[in-house]
């Protein structure tokens, strides 16, 4: 059965550094969506993305996240200079047109030192 | 404010004990309902949802959810609980009209499951 699959697993990064989290979605998905989760704190809505550009996207998601599809495969997540408070696990979902279930990937564990 | 909560942040029960997780929305319309379970390390596994129709519905690993519009709950049950049930469990809702698609979930509630 098709997975939603994300890399790195785990990301370990220095404040202000740039990271890119990637995320491989079901190939007949196309709503595609990031979340992310605190350690201890429930999961978060960041940003969807429809048809090549963002649908909609939370107060969390400032001028320091952006996402792209560049390939039509892959969707990336990139936090251009990443904060202390950034540390999470960023899990990717998707999901098809007219369907409202949405399949997660495994997550990348961010760590920010 | 719309939101989804979860009352219990934790949950302990015996191996075989019958098991209820509740979920309370607060939204101006009928959302659909989901219920996701992280086991330790892992990603969201959805366990079951609901869209219309029955009010209750059947999920994976012998989980059912039932929908009471009255008192806006979609709570999570099993009648005979596993140790590998041991996770957390989060209920989420996508608004149906006005919100977009995406998922606002609770905040959780752990389960133990003592042998």
């Amino acid at each position: 059965e098709p997975e939603v699959t994300q890399t790195p697993s785990h990301q370990v990064t220095q404040m202000g550094q740039e990271v890119i989290l990637r995320c491989v979605p079901i190939s007949n998905h196309l709503y595609f969506y990031w979340y992310r989760q605190i350690l201890g704190q429930k999961v978060e809505f960041l940003v969807s993305f429809y048809n090549n550009e963002i649908s909609e996207k939370s107060e969390i998601f400032d001028d320091q996240f952006s996402v792209e599809r560049p390939d039509g495969s892959n969707f990336t997540l990139k936090i251009r200079s990443t904060k202390l408070e950034d540390s999470a696990m960023y899990f990717c979902a998707g999901k098809k047109e007219g369907y409202n279930e949405q399949f997660f990937g495994p997550g990348t564990r961010l760590t920010v030192l | 404010a719309q939101s989804v909560t979860q009352p219990d942040i934790h949950i302990t029960v015996s191996e075989g004990a019958s098991l209820e997780l509740r979920c309370n929305y607060s939204y101006g319309a009928t959302p659909y309902l989901f219920w996701y379970v992280q086991s330790p390390g892992q990603g969201l596994q959805l366990l079951l949802k609901y869209f219309s129709g029955d009010t209750l519905v059947q999920g994976i690993k012998g989980f059912e959810a039932e929908f009471k519009r009255s008192q806006s709950s979609f709570n999570l049950r099993k009648p005979s609980v596993h140790w590998s049930d041991a996770a957390e469990y989060f209920c989420a809702v996508v608004l149906i009209t006005g919100g977009g698609n995406k998922l606002t979930f609770g905040t959780g509630t752990q389960l133990k499951v003592e042998l």
